[in-house]
């Protein structure tokens, strides 16, 4: 089945830095690549998603690029804020099946 | 609430007990998905439902666990003999089709 691992564990940056998550992915079959944030005592909750059939999506200060090739994906965050602190979790899937997440980024923002 | 809510919150249970935690969707998702959230990991998938059926049973630890989702609404997650290493945050995630969850806020379950 798919596998997907994620690093770092922990990320901490000074305000306004840029941060960088990176995930691979085992099964080359998968073709949805999603990521969502996690606070305190919430459930996780969707900020970008990409699909095999692009490279690279842009949300305002968030990005996603997909190599499928090397089945690798990562999320890039721009001019971080302190409230952008959280955990961080990849995930990736195939068809309906169910998505298979990473074990996430614990990242500090620090004013 | 528009969001997926689930109960209880928190259940405090002994070994050996039998543990019953509910999930009602999103009105009109017709995918139901449960999740387990061990302390500083991912959610781990347990089951998926699409309607009343369940399409995808493959995460369950083992036969202690079974899931119904009787009308193609609520859920019930039913865990019995209830040990230890079953303590988790039990997630709950809605879903129109295939792409974003929509997650609930969890039931954290603790066995003593």
């Amino acid at each position: 089945g798919e596998n997907v691992e994620q690093h770092p564990s922990t990320l901490s940056v000074q305000e306004g830095d840029s941060a960088v998550i990176k995930c691979t992915y085992s099964d080359s079959a998968s073709n949805y690549f999603p990521w969502y944030k996690q606070e305190l005592g919430k459930g996780p909750q969707l900020i970008i998603d990409i699909r095999s059939n692009v490279g690279e999506k842009k949300d305002q200060r968030i990005a996603v690029t997909l190599n499928k090739t090397a089945k690798h994906f990562s999320l890039h965050i721009t001019e971080t804020q302190p409230e952008d602190s959280a955990v961080y979790f990849c995930a990736a899937s195939k068809g309906e099946a169910a998505l298979i997440f990473g074990k996430g980024t614990t990242l500090s923002v620090s004013s | 609430g528009a969001g997926v809510s689930q109960t209880p919150s928190n259940k405090v249970t002994e070994k050996g007990k039998y543990v019953e935690l509910r999930c009602d969707p999103i009105s009109g998702h017709t995918a139901l998905y449960w999740y387990r959230q061990s302390l500083g990991q991912g959610p781990e998938f347990l089951i998926y439902f699409q309607g009343t059926g369940a399409a995808d049973d493959s995460g369950l630890p083992n036969d202690r666990f079974f899931a119904v989702r009787p009308e193609g609404s609520v859920s019930t997650l039913k865990i019995q003999r209830t040990e230890r290493g079953d303590s988790a945050v039990y997630l709950c995630a809605s879903s129109p089709g295939i792409g974003e969850l929509f997650f609930g806020e969890g039931s954290r379950l603790t066995v003593l």
